[in-house]
């Protein structure tokens, strides 16, 4: 299993662009997520997803957008970047069996700068 | 605002040492507790569960204490490879439209540790 995969791994956008973060899980979790970590911060949670069609904003949900198709697919959309929004950028997912906010495994983040 | 509080750190320690990390939670409504593991740019990684009776893994040794909320980790004998950042972290209560038992993650900004030669 590759597990959690994140793309690009590096981005440099200039303000107002727009991009999506790509992330894809093999391991058939129903849950999936999407955090932000700022230097020296914690991690944040943007929005996730408990299943094919279900989004929910988390702590930080402004300025992003998700949607969930598939079960493996959870892509991220900045529609006006700002320099706010630069950060890194973590998506993760968990076992169904093991219900909400159990163990989460990541993908190996996202470093986007915008400027 | 519900928050998970960490030592600041960072703690610079000997190899063989023996170190301690503490960490206090806000929500009592919290049911599980965990410590991560983050090493320099790269994602975090469960480093082990805490359960109430307080668990051990090798050198590493995880206590919780409800009626404090208090979460503590113990690294024995300390390694050059236990350099990172070790995180603390809570679920919690999400409400949301995905359930009234929806839950998440909260995380604390982590303690990084340095083993020195």
């Amino acid at each position: 299993n590759a597990g959690v995969t994140q793309t690009p791994k590096f981005r440099i956008l200039k303000i107002g662009q727009s991009m999506t973060l790509q992330c894809t899980q093999d391991m058939n979790h129903n849950y999936m997520y999407w955090y932000r970590q700022d230097p020296g911060m914690g991690l944040k949670l943007i929005y996730y997803s408990v299943g094919a069609g279900i989004t929910d904003k988390g702590e930080v949900p402004n300025g992003y957008n998700v949607s969930r198709s598939t079960t493996e697919d959870f892509p991220l959309r900045l529609e006006l970047a700002a320099p706010s929004q630069t950060s890194v950028y973590f998506c993760a997912s968990s076992d169904p069996g093991q219900g909400l906010g159990e163990t989460q495994y990541f993908g190996p983040g996202t470093r986007l700068l915008v400027l | 605002r519900k928050e998970v509080e960490q030592d600041p750190g960072p703690f610079n320690v000997p190899e063989g040492a023996t170190v301690a990390f503490n960490c206090t939670y806000s929500n009592s409504a919290s049911q599980s507790f965990f410590w991560y593991r983050q090493d320099c740019r790269k994602e975090p990684k469960l480093l082990m569960s805490v359960y109430s009776s307080g668990n051990e893994d090798g050198r590493f040794t995880a206590q919780l204490n409800r009626a404090s909320q208090y979460i503590s980790l113990l690294i024995r004998d300390s390694k050059l490879s236990d350099s990172a950042t070790y995180l603390c972290v809570v679920n919690e209560p999400s409400g949301g439209v995905s359930g009234a038992g929806s839950y998440q993650l909260t995380f604390g900004k982590g303690t990084k540790l340095s083993v020195i030669p």
